[in-house]
């Protein structure tokens, strides 16, 4: 099975900072990874997919990268409605899988 | 708009079945792949399974965890996806969500929920 390993398991920003959080892959999943906002209580929204592609809808801040086995996720200024728990997801190979997640504060 | 509503879960013992449904609109339902994917309390997200489309055979995937005793379906013509959930243990507890694939088989749309919990 593909492990990805997520970090940090949490972050502590403020307002307007840079944030980014990483998934490293254990092997070679090409592009087929998404990232993902979870608010509480709530169900989880789709941010980014295929790597680098932004999804419907969600704000320019928002970026994702990749170089080789490790995947990105970064915020250019982090905003009050960012806060939330997020995950990488790949869905390269069954079994597709999370990451650990990524609590994100306000400092 | 895409709509996804869960329905079915509840209270088992451990055990027992429970067989949870997927309601979809908004979307061509017989041309994606369909998900089902839990959250145990206070922790990550967890991939059940996935049910691919009739061109693909219908072919079935489940998480290691699940597998031999959840089976997951799906009625076209219906705009349903069902998890039929058998022999469950406590540590199926959880939050599931339905969800349907979108491009790079991202999830792009997701349901509310529905709560599992497995006690005796």
């Amino acid at each position: 099975d593909i492990q990805m390993t997520q970090s940090p398991a949490s972050l502590s920003a403020s307002l307007e900072e840079i944030v980014t959080i990483t998934c490293q892959a254990s092997q070679d999943i090409g592009n087929w990874l998404s990232w993902y906002q979870q608010k509480p209580g709530k169900s989880p929204q789709l941010l980014i997919y295929g790597a680098t592609s932004l999804a419907d809808g969600v704000p320019s801040r928002f970026s994702g990268s990749r170089s080789g086995t490790q995947y990105s996720l970064k915020i250019s200024r982090l905003q009050v409605e960012d806060i939330g728990i997020y995950y990488c997801l790949q869905a390269y190979s069954a079994p597709w899988t999370f990451g650990g997640g990524t609590k994100l504060e306000l400092k | 708009a895409v709509q996804l509503v869960e329905s079915g879960g509840g209270l088992v013992q451990p055990k027992e079945s429970l067989k949870i449904s997927c309601a979809a609109s908004g979307f061509t339902f017989s041309n994606a792949a369909m998900y089902w994917v839990r959250q145990a309390p206070g922790k990550g997200l967890e991939w059940v399974a996935r049910i691919r489309t009739k061109p693909n055979n219908y072919a079935t995937y489940y998480a290691d965890s699940v597998k031999g005793r959840f089976t997951i379906s799906r009625d076209d013509s219906k705009s349903m996806v069902y998890l039929q959930m058998d022999n469950l243990k406590t540590e199926d507890t959880a939050m599931y969500y339905c969800t349907a694939s979108s491009r790079y088989n991202s999830f792009a749309y997701w349901g509310q929920g529905t709560l599992v919990t497995v006690s005796s």
